[in-house]
């Protein structure tokens, strides 16, 4: 089955600078890959997902890249922001009728003033 | 518009009782359903996930059990729960028939064993 390793586990960057977060995968069949992200105590949210057939996503300051041949994907957010102080999960699926999705153990993103 | 219902909120079980969590999806039919657990500071864990009534695929073999009663109700039961059963259950539904469809969650439900 599928297999999803993300790292880092924890992340510290100052506000205003650029936060990294890399995921692999095992499946090579996967070809969807979303990204949630969950605020303390509360349930994850979809911030951004990217198909197998595209390389780079952007939406604001937030970016997904993939790369179907290492089988690793990334987030990237810019600009960072207090508010992006949260728990960051990828993701990846194989788009079959079952949709499952498997998630890796998350990146606990800490902004600092 | 679709609403995901889950309850209860919190939850505290004595070990060796029963358990029952419920979660029902309003605004759509036939979606995909599923269970995930979260312990705490960890990942999520996918449980069960059903692709229609009676329709239940088990991920990670335990004392847990799901059940698919009707087309937008989903359960999650425990005939014994065990200290190791604690933490952050999430019920989450997906389009029906769209692949690559992103999960959208219930607000969880907090399970402490004791």
């Amino acid at each position: 089955g599928e297999n999803v390793e993300q790292h880092p586990s924890t992340l510290s960057v100052q506000e205003g600078d650029s936060a990294v977060i890399k995921c692999t995968y095992s499946d090579s069949a996967s070809n969807y890959f979303p990204w949630y992200k969950q605020e303390l105590g509360k349930r994850p949210q979809l911030i951004i997902d990217i198909r197998s057939n595209v390389g780079e996503k952007k939406d604001q300051r937030i970016a997904v890249t993939l790369n179907k041949t290492a089988k690793h994907f990334s987030l990237h957010i810019t600009e960072t922001q207090p508010e992006d102080s949260a728990v960051y999960f990828c993701a990846a699926s194989t788009g079959s009728s079952a949709s499952k999705i498997i998630f890796g153990s998350g990146t606990r993103l800490s902004i600092r003033p | 518009s679709q609403t995901i219902h889950q309850w209860p909120a919190t939850l505290v079980q004595p070990v060796g009782s029963p358990l029952s969590l419920e979660c029902t999806v309003e605004g759509t039919s036939n979606p995909n359903l599923y269970w995930y657990r979260q312990a705490a500071g960890r990942g999520l864990q996918l449980l069960f996930y059903s692709v229609g009534i009676g329709q239940i695929s088990s991920e990670v073999p335990q004392n847990l059990s799901a059940s698919r009663p009707q087309d937008r109700q989903f359960i999650l039961s425990s005939k014994k729960l065990l200290l190791s059963d604690s933490g952050f259950y999430l019920c989450a539904w997906s389009v029906p028939g769209s692949y690559n469809s992103p999960l959208h969650f219930g607000n969880g439900t907090r399970l402490t064993v004791t």
